[in-house]
């Protein structure tokens, strides 16, 4: 049963500190995305790639916060600087066209 | 993306069939209408989805109105891990690669037991 794996699943970091989180999309899915998930904003699409390159990352703030794919296996999210409103939920998902994304168990991100 | 409209919160009673509303009246005849839930604070999970016909799988079944404008995700047997938020999403033909997909704040089904 294949699925999307994120690391860390949990992360506590004091304001300041860079975060990086990592995600392995499903094998042979060509489409990642990011999200992030508070209390007040729902769900918010931050970036998303297809093919390894970026198509969209608007949603993310541009100062601290960059995405990447150094691989087919391996997409990054990384803050630097950390904030304590960064605090949250960020969720990776993969998808190949037409099927569907799925989504990974996330990696809760506490800034202190 | 078309916006879609969904009850804030549904209780259902275990056993029975929950059926649950979205409004998508501004939907393209190109979009897709997919349906995904998030139980507690697990990654949403998907569901269903479908364009114009009626859609059944292993989870649930997907009613989608002649002129698209609406659609009911049915569970037909309720179950207590059921209970979650139920999102329902409208986007284009995934045949040409994704586009941007945003969550609105979907339906927070309570099943009972």
């Amino acid at each position: 049963d294949a699925r999307v794996t994120q690391t860390p699943r949990h992360k506590v970091t004091e304001m300041g500190q860079e975060v990086t989180m990592r995600c392995q999309p499903i094998l042979g899915h060509n489409t990642v995305f990011w999200y992030r998930q508070t209390m007040m904003q729902g769900l918010e699409l931050l970036a998303y790639f297809r093919n390894r390159a970026p198509l969209d990352d608007s949603g993310m703030p541009k100062d601290r916060f960059s995405a990447e794919m150094p691989d087919a296996t391996l997409a990054t999210l990384k803050i630097q600087p950390s904030e304590p409103r960064d605090s949250a939920v960020y969720f990776c998902a993969s998808g190949l066209p037409p099927g569907p994304a799925y989504f990974g168990p996330g990696t809760r991100l506490t800034v202190l | 993306d078309a916006k879609t409209t969904q009850p804030t919160s549904m209780d259902c009673a275990e056993g029975r069939a929950a059926n649950l509303p979205c409004n998508h009246s501004t939907i393209s005849g190109n979009e897709y209408v997919y349906w995904y839930r998030q139980i507690h604070s697990q990654g949403p999970q998907y569901i269903i989805h479908g364009l114009k016909n009626n859609e059944t799988n292993e989870m649930a079944s997907l009613i989608i109105t002649e002129d698209r404008k609406s659609s009911t995700l049915i569970l037909p047997h309720a179950t207590l891990r059921d209970t979650a938020v139920y999102y329902c999403i409208v986007r284009v033909d995934p045949k040409g690669g994704y586009q941007k997909v945003t969550f609105g704040t979907g339906t927070k089904l309570q099943v009972i037991p």
